[in-house]
């Protein structure tokens, strides 16, 4: 059975610190990898998406990295802020566009 | 350019009714999928439209269905209602269909079954 795993599944830091948070998932028949920002109560913001073709792709403060052959994905978010705390979700897509999704991990910036 | 729309936002209904939700996709959007969110399960997908044909459905029972208009626009219907259809469901629309693109989220709807 195919899985996306996100550990931890929470995460506190204090302002300025870099997050890292990881997605591993068990078929390497990746399609691509689409990295999102929930806030409480709210619909889903796309931060970044990796074609099973790239190894990475970064956005402003955000970075994020494919490994197929070991299946992970890992988004770095530089300097964190206060602004950044929210659910982060990974999903794995296939090539009919569907996306099988990790719990998440809930981070918590700390002024 | 507007987001992906969804409405209604809240609805409460009880168990046995049917319910309809609707979802705007982004302009030149023509897939648009369909997810459940539950504390329990997560994220679930429900179903794909294209074109307005359902391309790929996921593992839910047929009290599940949907449709795609012309404009690209997409309703979900769920008949039947039980206690464990609550939860949030989200639409999501994508420039084509394949799973090469972003996919971009509505704010949800917020369905409560009593």
């Amino acid at each position: 059975k195919q899985e996306v795993t996100q550990i931890p599944a929470a995460l506190s830091v204090p302002e300025g610190e870099n997050l890292v948070l990881n997605c591993s998932f068990t078929d390497s028949a990746i399609y691509n990898l689409q990295w999102f920002r929930q806030d409480p109560g709210k619909g889903l913001t796309s931060l970044l998406l990796i074609q099973s073709s790239q190894r990475e792709q970064t956005s402003g403060r955000l970075n994020a990295s494919l490994d197929k052959s070991s299946g992970r994905s890992t988004l770095y978010i530089a300097a964190s802020q206060p602004g950044d705390s929210a659910t982060y979700l990974c999903a794995r897509g296939d090539s009919w566009g569907k996306l099988q999704f990790g719990a998440g991990t809930q981070v918590v910036v700390t002024p | 350019k507007a987001g992906v729309t969804q409405t209604p936002r809240y609805l409460i209904k009880t168990r046995g009714q049917q319910v309809t939700l609707s979802c705007s996709p982004i302009s030149g959007h023509r897939s648009v999928s369909w997810y459940q969110q539950t504390p329990g399960q997560g994220l679930q997908f429900l179903f794909e439209y294209f074109s307005e044909t359902q391309r790929n459905k996921g593992n839910f029972p047929g009290r599940f269905s949907g449709r795609q208009f012309s404009n690209s626009r997409s309703e979900m219907n769920v008949s039947t209602l039980e206690l464990g259809d609550s939860a949030l469901y989200l639409c999501a629309s994508s420039l084509a269909y394949g799973g090469a693109d972003t996919q971009y989220f509505g704010p949800g709807t917020r369905l409560t079954v009593l």
